[in-house]
């Protein structure tokens, strides 16, 4: 069964480091997203990707984060300059014809700790 | 508003039926989901209704939704062990984005 496919699994980093965390949405689909669930809270939208620009973003995702789909298998989500706030689980997810007509499906997450 | 209320914890005897419920605030929402995480894994996608459906049974998860009071539950006949995880509702508001309830645990008992 096609899966989204998220690495790494666990990123331990320093304040003030880059980030990038990597996503491979499932092949055919064209609407990507990621999500983050700080420890013990909500899982909350960052923001959304469709024909390569974003479609929108939430207050949560500024000016340290971005996204980019490189090639055509890849999706990235790039935190400049990470803060312990950002310290959470990111979820990758994709869908094909984005989430007013179904599934949408999410990776398994990658797990940041900022020291 | 973006509010997706659930209930924090359900304790179940093994076997026994479990209903978890949610509240949602966007009566313009076209499909509500229900997602499962297991400790340490990712979402993963259980069901989902559209928003003109009442009722939707797959196997042992029945999906009701009260439109008229925002109210959407899931019921899990016969709950096993491996039902032990954390339930998350969520409503859609627009092409793009889900938002989630903080999730219900629910824990099986043998």
């Amino acid at each position: 069964e096609p899966e989204v496919t998220q690495t790494p699994s666990h990123q331990v980093t320093q304040m003030g480091q880059e980030v990038i965390l990597r996503c491979v949405p499932i092949s055919n689909h064209l609407y990507f997203y990621w999500y983050r669930q700080i420890l013990g809270q909500k899982v909350e939208f960052l923001v959304s990707f469709y024909n390569n620009e974003i479609s929108e973003k939430s207050e949560i995702f500024d000016d340290q984060f971005s996204v980019e789909r490189p090639d055509g298998s890849n999706f990235t989500l790039k935190i400049r300059s990470t803060k312990l706030e950002d310290s959470a689980m990111y979820f990758c997810a994709s869908s094909l014809t984005g989430t007013n007509t179904g599934e949408l499906f999410f990776g398994e997450g990658s797990r940041l700790t900022v020291l | 508003g973006e509010d997706v209320e659930q209930s924090l914890f359900l304790s179940v005897r093994e076997g026994d039926s479990s209903v978890i419920n949610c509240t949602y605030t966007d009566s313009s929402s076209t499909y509500l989901y229900w997602y499962k995480q297991e400790p340490g894994a990712g979402l993963q996608l259980l069901t989902y209704i559209f928003s003109n459906m009442d009722m939707k049974q797959d196997q042992r998860l029945t999906v009701l939704l009260n439109k008229k009071d925002k109210h959407l539950s899931l019921r899990i006949a016969d709950t096993q062990t491996g039902d032990s995880a954390i339930y998350f509702c969520a409503e859609i508001h627009n092409d793009y984005k889900l938002s989630f309830g903080a999730g219900t645990t629910v824990t099986v008992r043998a």
